[in-house]
């Protein structure tokens, strides 16, 4: 099933911060958080696996609430480069899944 | 990093023909290819899983006749749109898992596909 994603849209401006949430209905085995910008293939984010994980690089975090099956993405001191179309994808098996990824989170960053 | 390649990185083709899609991991071995469709401002839809030497497993909607996919070695994967229609115009893009479940997933650039 395929997880839930808000907001749907974020405009701000550039050096504001920004939080897109990631939920499922389903217990979570993983989530894994990419960038799109238009025409071009998704960009590998990162990937959480256990409950309260946490992971960060450079201005950009992420945590896995296993037991609320959430992942919030946090965007700190937003970049120009920032810009683009945010997706959260889960894996609810141990197996060969592919990922179920949300309808995606636009983020546009003004100068 | 890890790079999957894509080719062709477009095609504009005759409705009824068929078009092949080759998706290459060039520096790892992936055990595992994915198939996935993104229709215009849409999201990435999961088509197919592809395991090295055995059939693909197809998500629930997906034509296995229409689709086909072959994984002939570990670093190769193939999706053939046969007898493509206009609603089979899209981006397809493919991605690589050299590991197991919970690992990354390597994309390739995505092919834009046009049925006329």
């Amino acid at each position: 099933q395929q997880p839930v994603q808000s907001p749907q849209a974020v405009i701000l401006r550039e050096g504001e911060d920004a939080v897109i949430n990631c939920s499922s209905s389903k217990a979570l085995y993983s989530v894994h958080w990419y960038r799109q910008k238009h025409g071009e293939a998704p960009v590998f984010l990162m990937i959480l696996l256990k409950g309260g994980e946490q992971k960060g690089h450079e201005k950009i975090s992420a945590s896995f609430n296993e037991k609320k099956q959430q992942s919030s993405l946090y965007l700190t001191a937003s970049q120009l480069s920032y810009s683009g179309t945010y997706f959260c994808g889960t894996e609810t098996g141990g197996g060969a899944d592919g990922l179920t990824f949300g309808k995606g989170t636009h983020l546009i960053i003004q100068p | 990093g890890a790079v999957v390649s894509q080719h062709p990185s477009w095609v504009i083709c005759k409705s009824g023909t068929s078009v092949k899609i080759e998706c290459r991991s060039l520096d790892f071995q992936a055990t595992t290819m994915f198939w996935y469709r993104q229709f215009p401002k849409q999201s990435l839809m999961l088509m197919a899983t592809s395991n090295e030497g055995s059939k693909a497993t197809y998500e629930q909607g997906v034509e296995k006749d229409k689709f086909l996919i072959n994984h002939a070695s570990l670093t190769l994967s193939t999706l053939t749109v046969t007898s493509a229609h206009p609603e089979d115009s899209s981006f397809y893009i493919c991605s690589a898992r050299p590991g197991l479940a919970g690992s990354e997933q390597f994309f390739g650039p995505g092919t834009r596909l046009t049925v006329l």
